[in-house]
């Protein structure tokens, strides 16, 4: 049973410069959630993608975009990328959108220097 | 603002004693909920998922729902050494989304 994945696995950056994150959900899960987890803190919503649409989004500015494929993967792009960005994203899917039971992938760690 | 309430620690116990974790939430319309474990470095893992009041056992787990009191807890019995790691509460928002609480680092000392 294939889990979720993500990549890269670390990325490094500078100011201003725009990044593109992925995520593949588990397999049989068509829903795809993104989360940015500062150091010390617990996992913060960005949004939700199911059929290929933005269904709910979290406290965070446009800079911040996504999109999902037919397959159900999904795509995180964050442009003018800003020190405080700086963090792991987190994929996680779910089946449907009558569930809050999400799995997480390994992560993406970002650093903006 | 909906939040999820948990104590920071570190919590620390010895090993074979029973890890007690809480955490409260603020929105009523909440209706799942669940706990994650995430080692240092590692992503969120998802251990136990309640929905009803009352208790759910899973092994050496127990999650436990309080609706009136507003109050989620993790008990783990028989704690090992491999179970300190930072245990994450969550509660389901009334769309798909997932509230965390900040976690509680646990500590289980042989």
């Amino acid at each position: 049973d294939a889990g979720v994945t993500q990549s890269p696995t670390h990325l490094i950056k500078t100011r201003g410069q725009q990044v593109t994150l992925r995520c593949s959900p588990k397999s049989g899960h068509d829903t795809v959630s993104w989360y940015q987890q500062a150091l010390g803190q617990g996992p913060q919503f960005i949004f939700q993608y199911y059929e290929e649409e933005e269904r709910q989004r979290g406290n965070f500015p446009d800079r911040f975009s996504g999109h999902q494929f037919p397959n159900y993967s999904s795509e995180l792009n964050v442009n003018a990328l800003l020190l405080g960005d700086s963090a792991l994203y987190l994929c996680a899917s779910s089946l449907g959108l009558a569930t809050n039971e999400q799995f997480f992938g390994p992560g993406t760690r970002l650093t903006v220097l | 603002q909906k939040e999820v309430e948990q104590n920071s620690g570190p919590l620390s116990v010895p090993e074979g004693a029973i890890a007690s974790l809480n955490c409260t939430y603020s929105d009523r319309g909440s209706q799942s909920f669940f706990w994650y474990r995430q080692y240092s470095g590692k992503s969120p893992e998802l251990i136990m998922s309640i929905y009803s009041n009352g208790d759910k056992e899973d092994g050496r787990f127990t999650a436990q729902l309080n609706k009136a009191s507003q109050y989620v807890s993790l008990l783990i019995r028989d704690s090992q050494p491999s179970d300190s790691a930072t245990y994450l509460c969550a509660a389901g928002g009334s769309q798909g989304n997932l509230i965390f609480g900040k976690g509680t680092k646990l500590s289980v000392k042989p």
